[in-house]
């Protein structure tokens, strides 16, 4: 079974397009999370969510909508993309964070914008 | 404020040899510290955790860090290395509530035959 799943893995679309990726977990959790990974494999946060409610916004553009119709769920729409757009998008999600927490992630969308 | 410093960027062992992997964080907190392995156009795989209880912690595949206060590192290391474990491996810091990790740079593992 598996535990974050996100859609699509792979995704080369054009600038200025609109597209969204789609996460879901079924571990029960109820924090989930974007992370960006760039080109030099360096992974920063980009959102976090517990019970649906946005607790961290990491200076994201707002171009970047996250959505979270329900715990088990958090997608990411991006608007008018851009060369820089072009990553991996990993989700995850965790309990709520103390000290035994783990965070799970998901196997990763890969952007490319052209 | 929380960081951690991934000491090298790359590593080059042979296989059968020891490896060690540097990590060095920064916490006002009492920190949680995960090691994550990622392989080629994968995700990310959970190693090992310190969340404050023993300081030598044993993880999958013959992994093993060592939390060390006084020196504010958390270092992964394994007795012998395996082709199998050529990926890339981040040192990862949190602490109680902060709905943060943070991500060290990466270290890129390879193993030579």
């Amino acid at each position: 079974d598996t535990a974050v799943s996100q859609t699509p893995k792979y995704l080369v679309t054009q600038m200025g397009n609109d597209k969204s990726i789609k996460c879901e977990q079924n571990l029960g959790h109820d924090t989930m999370y974007w992370y960006k990974q760039d080109s030099k494999k360096f992974l920063k946060i980009m959102f976090s969510y517990n019970n649906k409610e946005l607790i961290i916004n990491e200076t994201v553009p707002n171009r970047f909508s996250p959505k979270s119709p329900d715990k088990a769920h958090l997608n990411l729409h991006i608007n008018s993309l851009e060369l820089g757009d072009s990553a991996v998008y990993f989700c995850a999600s965790s309990q709520p964070p103390d000290r035994t927490t783990t965070i799970y992630f998901g196997e990763g969308s890969w952007l490319t914008v052209v | 404020a929380q960081s951690v410093t991934q000491l090298d960027s790359h590593v080059s062992v042979s296989e059968g040899t020891p490896v060690l992997l540097r990590c060095n964080y920064s916490s006002s907190y009492s920190p949680s510290l995960f090691w994550y392995v990622q392989h080629p156009n994968k995700g990310l795989q959970l190693l090992l955790k310190y969340t404050s209880a023993a300081t030598l912690v044993k993880g999958i595949n013959g992994f093993e860090a060592e939390f060390k206060k006084s020196e504010t590192s958390f270092h992964l290391t394994k007795p012998s290395a395996h082709m199998s474990d050529a990926a890339e491996y981040f040192c990862v810091v949190t602490t109680s509530g902060t709905y943060k990790y943070i991500f060290g740079t990466g270290t890129r593992l390879k193993v030579l035959a």
